[in-house]
């Protein structure tokens, strides 16, 4: 079974740029939640997909969207990109059934906005 | 309103020492509550987490942690810490609502060793 993917690691945009910044969530997981982590802060949400729709959102500005697949995997998507946008993006996902409520974070993708 | 707070920005301790690490939430219904560690560049590993029973869990690395609903508390511990242990630390509480399910974090607790 493998974990919670994301890519690309690390990439470098300029400002006013978009990005896409992608997700593979773990086998039999079908809800899929970013979080953007500034630095030397905790992570906040930013949004949840469950079923290719939009079903929950933080405190974050419209430029910020997202995408859910039919094979549960997630794209966030920034446009305008501002310096504030520099942070590391955490894809989480959970499981179908169980009533835990864990989730399951991939590496993130650091980006820097220049 | 829902918040997780870590009062210890930085904590420094001796190789070998105890640690405890302080968290404290706010949330309305019974919380599922968790601990994370951060190493520099990397993304976050569970260390434990607590649903229900038992208000002592144990986690991986040796680290256990106590649910006190009276205190609103869900302090990490470790007996003896190794260097290897030097990380930033992330108390955080599963927070649901309207069909919304998310992981409110504190702001974390950056622990150095002293060898």
């Amino acid at each position: 079974e493998t974990g919670v993917t994301q890519s690309p690691t690390h990439l470098i945009k300029t400002r006013g740029q978009q990005v896409t910044l992608r997700c593979s969530s773990q086998s039999g997981h079908n809800t899929v939640s970013w979080y953007q982590q500034a630095l030397g802060q905790g992570p906040q949400f930013i949004f949840q997909y469950y079923r290719e729709e939009e079903n929950g959102r933080g405190n974050f500005p419209p430029r910020f969207s997202g995408l859910q697949f039919p094979n549960y995997s997630s794209e966030l998507n920034v446009n305008a990109l501002e310096l504030d946008d520099s942070a590391l993006y955490l894809c989480a996902s959970r499981p179908q059934t169980g009533d835990t409520y864990e989730q399951y974070f991939g590496p993130g993708t650091r980006l820097t906005v220049t | 309103a829902q918040s997780v707070t870590q009062p210890d920005i930085h904590i420094t301790v001796s190789e070998g020492a105890s640690l405890e690490l302080r968290c404290n939430y706010s949330y309305g219904a019974t919380p599922y509550l968790f601990w994370y560690v951060q190493s520099p560049g990397q993304g976050l590993q569970l260390l434990l987490k607590y649903f229900s029973g038992d208000t002592l869990v144990q986690g991986i690395k040796g680290f256990e942690a106590e649910f006190k609903r009276s205190q609103s508390s869900f302090n990490l511990r470790k007996p003896s810490v190794h260097w290897s242990d030097a990380a930033e630390y992330f108390c955080a509480v599963g927070a649901k609502g309207s069909g919304t399910y998310k992981y409110i974090f504190g702001t974390g607790t950056r622990l150095k060793v002293l060898a």
